[in-house]
């Protein structure tokens, strides 16, 4: 079965970090490109960050850019999203997705996702 | 990069079709073929609806389908269910190499 496990959220000050995982099984997971979405609390979905298969290409939105840091470990199946000088603001549900098509460097939609960590900043 | 602009609210009647819609700029709706509709019921993920545009996953329902047209991109469901109740979301990706997403439409089924 392809699954998805997010892991690593929590309750963390402002001007913090934190490390969110993302477990993979059941599929190639090199082949794919994976993205990090989150959902603040009353707010819609916002795409955070992507990664292409391999590992060799990041992009990442605005409002995150030099602050969070996408990697990954095909060895193990994990994708991970390091956060850096944490804001109220980043606040939200953190969910992982995989790319629609085995391509290393579609991102562009997202048919596979876990059920989301939840990441708390506040003092 | 602001969010592509989606109606906060629609609602159907059991049977009925609706259609959502999704307006972007020349750098994203109207610049690829790369929009996405995905449907979400709180506290669960999101689920894929429709990609490319147009293109639907596997096994989902023919009910579900996606067009554009210029710098607006709309999903239509067709025989409106009640389970289709949930929040909706566009997305597309952009000139910059980002993904943006609408602002989600809550659709109703009466």
């Amino acid at each position: 079965e392809v699954q998805l496990l997010e892991s690593g959220g929590g309750l963390v000050q402002p001007g913090g970090s934190l490390r969110l995982s993302c477990a993979a099984s059941g599929f190639t997971f090199s082949s794919y490109a994976m993205s990090w979405v989150r959902q603040a609390p009353g707010k819609g979905l916002e795409w955070v960050s992507a990664i292409s298969g391999s590992g060799g290409s990041t992009y990442y939105a605005d409002s995150v850019k030099g602050r969070f840091t996408i990697s990954r470990d095909n060895s193990k199946s994990t994708l991970f999203l390091q956060m850096n000088s944490l804001r109220a603001e980043d606040t939200a549900v953190y969910y992982c997705g995989r790319g629609n098509y085995e391509n290393y460097y579609y991102y562009y939609a997202m048919n596979v996702w876990g059920q989301g960590t939840t990441v708390t900043v506040s003092s | 990069q602001s969010a592509l602009t989606q109606p906060a609210s629609v609602s159907g009647s059991p049977g009925q079709s609706i259609t959502i819609s999704c307006t972007g700029t020349n750098s994203d709706v109207g610049g690829y073929n790369y929009v996405s509709w995905y449907q979400h019921h709180p506290g669960k993920a999101p689920k894929l609806m429709i990609y490319d545009v147009s293109s639907r996953p596997s096994g989902l329902s023919n009910r579900f389908s996606g067009s554009k047209s210029g710098n607006t991109a709309s999903l239509t469901i067709s025989g409106l269910q009640p389970e289709d109740e949930a929040d909706y979301y566009c997305s597309s990706y952009t000139t910059r190499t980002t993904l943006v997403f609408g602002g989600g439409t809550k659709l109703t089924v009466l």
